[in-house]
């Protein structure tokens, strides 16, 4: 079974556009992340949600809307899409916020959105 | 201002033939250094969590290892699927911060 899924995989659509990624973990965690990577592959968190209160909101235009139904989903909408929105976009999981011991953060296989 | 340095940004090695990637980061407030594995087209698979100076922890050919300023993850007698981008994070208050990672290719 996969930890952490995320849909779609693979996402082309226009500019202007607004879509949405969905996410899900099964490893009972109680925090939730999204992550983009960029065309350099460089990693850098979005938002992050625990028991689906938002406790991370980097500086991310507010195009991009987290939304976290339960502690086991955190989708992301995101509308009028632009050219430079094109990124690969990760979810992630952890048991707890980073910053104790032995708590890990598990990814999703990510989620290629290419705008054109 | 939080900050992890890779180096080397790339490194081939031949099969066998035993190599170090290096990360450097900033201390203050530091609540783990991870590694993190990624193959292309893939998310980053967890590969070890170092908390404290000196420690150090092994996975097969993997090696990691902490200091007060750097990590290092030793790669003893590569195969060619070892080849992939290493990430290393610094763990930050409820956040991993990256680097840029160093892309491993091991030619048979």
């Amino acid at each position: 079974d996969t930890a952490v899924s995320q849909t779609p995989k693979y996402l082309v659509t226009q500019m202007g556009n607004d879509k949405s990624i969905k996410c899900e973990q099964n490893l009972g965690h109680d925090t939730m992340y999204w992550y983009k990577q960029d065309s350099k592959k460089f990693l850098k968190i979005m938002f992050s949600y625990n028991n689906k209160e938002l406790i991370i909101n980097e500086t991310v235009p507010n195009r991009f809307s987290p939304k976290s139904p339960d502690k086991a989903h955190l989708n992301l909408h995101i509308n009028s899409l632009e050219l430079g929105d094109s990124a690969v976009y990760f979810c992630a999981s952890s048991r707890r916020t980073i910053g104790g011991v032995g708590n890990t953060i598990y990814f999703g296989e990510g989620s290629w959105l290419t705008v054109v | 201002e939080d900050q992890v340095t890779q180096s080397p940004e790339a490194l081939r090695l031949q099969e066998g033939e035993s190599s170090s990637l290096n990360c450097s980061y900033t201390v203050s407030g530091l609540r783990g250094l991870f590694w993190y594995r990624q193959d292309p087209g893939k998310g980053p698979e967890f590969l070890f969590t170092l908390y404290s100076a000196g420690e150090e922890k092994e996975k097969e050919r993997l090696k990691a290892t902490l200091t007060k300023k750097e990590s290092f993850l030793h790669i003893t007698a590569p195969k060619p699927e070892d080849s992939a981008t290493y990430l290393c994070a610094r763990g930050s208050q409820g956040n991993l911060i990256f680097g840029k990672g160093t892309k491993l290719s091991v030619k048979p």
